[in-house]
Parts: structure tokens; sequence; C-alpha cells
């Protein structure tokens, strides 16, 4: 089916270990974004990119790593889980940069024991 | 600081009822967007205002950008319980979308 999935939907960790989450796109749309939920926080941009081999950091990068091999596929790692990472993660895409329509994947609550 | 701020935080009223949300900044936007958050899904648009000024309507809901474009409002009228979720607006600061915390909003049948 066309869209954005995220995998997996549900994931509980510990502290220390490295954690993937994945987000996968349909629509060959050129920019995808890492968001994090949190209440009191609101949605606070990870990392974006524009473009197979191309990211950025956006609001709040660090203990996050991402890479963008190849277009439809945007995965975001943790490299040693932290408590404070626990949240609902949100990857989204966009045909362009800027005030356009973003469309969200259905996110992943991450629990840091 | 919170570049776009939105109130209520929570608001809670009987079905069949009008209201109103903001989304308030103290810096001029070039457009601004209103999503809504259903729980355990991602955020769809619902509309982009671009000028200042603009009334846009979408069914029940009315969206207003103002004209100094630092602010927008978001009314319902007649709410029903398929409103309820969580409103957010958003705006474009260098090239990236930035959002509000949002105004959680539950219509009572």
């Amino acid at each position: 089916d066309a869209g954005i999935t995220q995998s997996p939907r549900y994931k509980i960790t510990e502290t220390g270990r490295q954690v993937t989450l994945m987000c996968h796109q349909t629509w060959s749309h050129s920019y995808m974004f890492w968001y994090r939920q949190d209440l009191g926080h609101g949605l606070r941009l990870i990392y974006y990119s524009a473009a197979a081999d191309i990211t950025d950091k956006g609001e709040v990068p660090d203990g996050y790593v991402v890479s963008r091999s190849k277009t439809e596929n945007f995965p975001l790692t943790l490299e040693s889980a932290t408590r404070s990472q626990t949240s609902v993660y949100f990857c989204a895409s966009s045909e362009t940069q800027g005030i356009n329509e973003q469309f969200f994947g259905p996110g992943t609550r991450l629990t840091v024991l | 600081t919170q570049l776009l701020e939105q109130s209520p935080q929570f608001l809670s009223i009987q079905e069949g009822e009008n209201l109103t949300v903001y989304c308030n900044s103290s810096s001029v936007f070039s457009s601004l967007q209103w999503y809504r958050q259903e729980p355990g899904e991602g955020p769809v648009l619902l509309v982009t205002v671009v000028t200042g000024g603009e009334v846009k309507k979408l069914k029940r809901l009315t969206f207003q950008f103002g004209d100094a474009r630092k602010d927008s409002s978001l009314h319902i009228t007649a709410a029903q319980p398929g409103d309820t979720g969580l409103y957010l607006c958003a705006g474009d600061r260098d090239d990236k979308i930035i959002f509000g915390k949002g105004t959680r909003l539950h219509i009572l049948p």
C-alpha cells in the first residue's frame, strides 16, 4: 500500500542499548523528517533529509544518528538509549522543504527502562 | 521560548457548542498550517493559510490568518465527537516547519 510506514510500532528497551526505528515511504518524496513528541514539548525535529545521502540536524539531534542510502528509507538509530529518549517518534515526508504538506507515519512508541 | 503559542492547552465542551482555539507568535510567518492528530496516529494536515487576513473554511471548521501574519485561529461550529483530537499549528522557520504544543480538544456526546 502507498504511504508512509514505521516499524516497530512499540518498542521497549534498556538503557545503553542500540535501537533502530525504521521509516519507509512509497511516494518518492525528496524530504524526510524525524520528530519526537513529548508531553509539554510538542513535536520537535530531530533530523531531516533533503535527498538520499543528504541529512541535517534539527532542534534535538543529540544521541541520534540517521542515514538515507535510499530515497524511500530513513532509519533513526539511538546509539546508546537513555531514559530521556522515551518518547513517541514520528517520521514524515514531503515533496519540498518549508511550508509544504508533511505526511506523517503512525508513530513508534519507545520506552527506555 | 516557544515560537508558536497555542491556547487553550485543553478544551472539553459539549457536542453542538462552538469553540475557537488560537495560535500566536511574536514573529511574522509567511504562512501557517493547522494539523489534527488523533490518538495513536500521526498528524494530518487540515489547511495552509498564506495571506494575511485570509479566511478558509473546511465544512464546520473556519481558519483565519491574522492581518500581521503573526497569529491564526481555528473556529469550529457545532462541534461533534469526531472533532476530538490534538490540533497543532505549524509555521515555516528557516525552511523547516516548527510546531506549537497543540490544543487537546475533547467533545462530549
